[in-house]
């Protein structure tokens, strides 16, 4: 079964730095999205991204966010410089599209834990 | 996009039909209704979707009351692997890169 793969699993960084997180979406998909989850919360809505731009974005995705498809593949978050704050569990995810009025499932990968020190 | 009210916490003895509630009292009739569940921190998965009919697939069933402003989303022989958090989400049909809205969820406990 297809899935959505993300890298690095787990990444510590220290405060001030610069992430990037990678995402590998579902191959035929054409909608991708960044969620975060910060421990013990819900899950939360960063931004969706389509035909090479941010198509909607939630209050979270600050100017310290971007996100990139630099490659037909790979689909990247990228944290400017880390907070403290910025510590959670970082969900790509992606949804095929193309069919309006079809429900076009959104699927979820595994999730990078960001570690700000 | 229509809120939802879940319960907060639910137990099921091992074997028996999980029955997980959701309201959605103010869906409008061109919202779908989404399950999702989280096992421990791990990726959101998708369980079962519908519109107005019921609907059932390998992992369950999804029950819609005919005014649409209820379902139930049935586990038939609930394992300790379905312990989990599970999200009932509704969405807008036409939208079909829109997001989806995570509540707070039902965290449902499968007991030996």
């Amino acid at each position: 079964e297809p899935e959505v793969t993300q890298t690095p699993s787990h990444q510590v960084t220290q405060m001030g730095q610069e992430v990037i997180l990678r995402c590998v979406p579902i191959s035929n998909h054409l909608y991708f999205y960044w969620y975060r989850q910060i421990l013990g919360q819900k899950v939360e809505f960063l931004v969706s991204f389509y035909n090479n731009e941010i198509s909607e974005k939630s209050e979270i995705f600050d100017d310290q966010f971007s996100v990139e498809r630099p490659d037909g593949s790979n689909f990247t978050l990228k944290i400017r410089s880390t907070k403290l704050e910025d510590s959670a569990m970082y969900f790509c995810a992606s949804s095929e599209g193309g069919r309006p009025f079809s429900g076009n499932t959104i699927y979820f990968g595994e999730g990078s834990w960001l570690t700000v020190v | 996009d229509a809120k939802t009210t879940q319960p907060p916490s639910m137990d099921c003895a091992e074997g028996r039909a999980a029955n997980l509630p959701c309201n959605h009292s103010t869906i409008s009739g061109n919202e779908y209704v989404y399950w999702y569940r989280q096992i421990h921190s791990q990726g959101p998965q998708y369980i079962i979707h519908g519109l107005k009919n019921n609907e059932t697939n390998e992992m369950a069933s999804l029950i819609i009351t005919e005014d649409r402003k209820s379902s139930t989303l049935i586990l038939p022989h609930a394992t300790l692997r379905d312990t989990a958090v599970y999200y009932c989400i509704v969405r807008a049909v036409y939208n079909q890169g829109g997001k989806l809205i995570f509540g707070q969820g039902t965290e449902l406990s499968v007991k030996p």
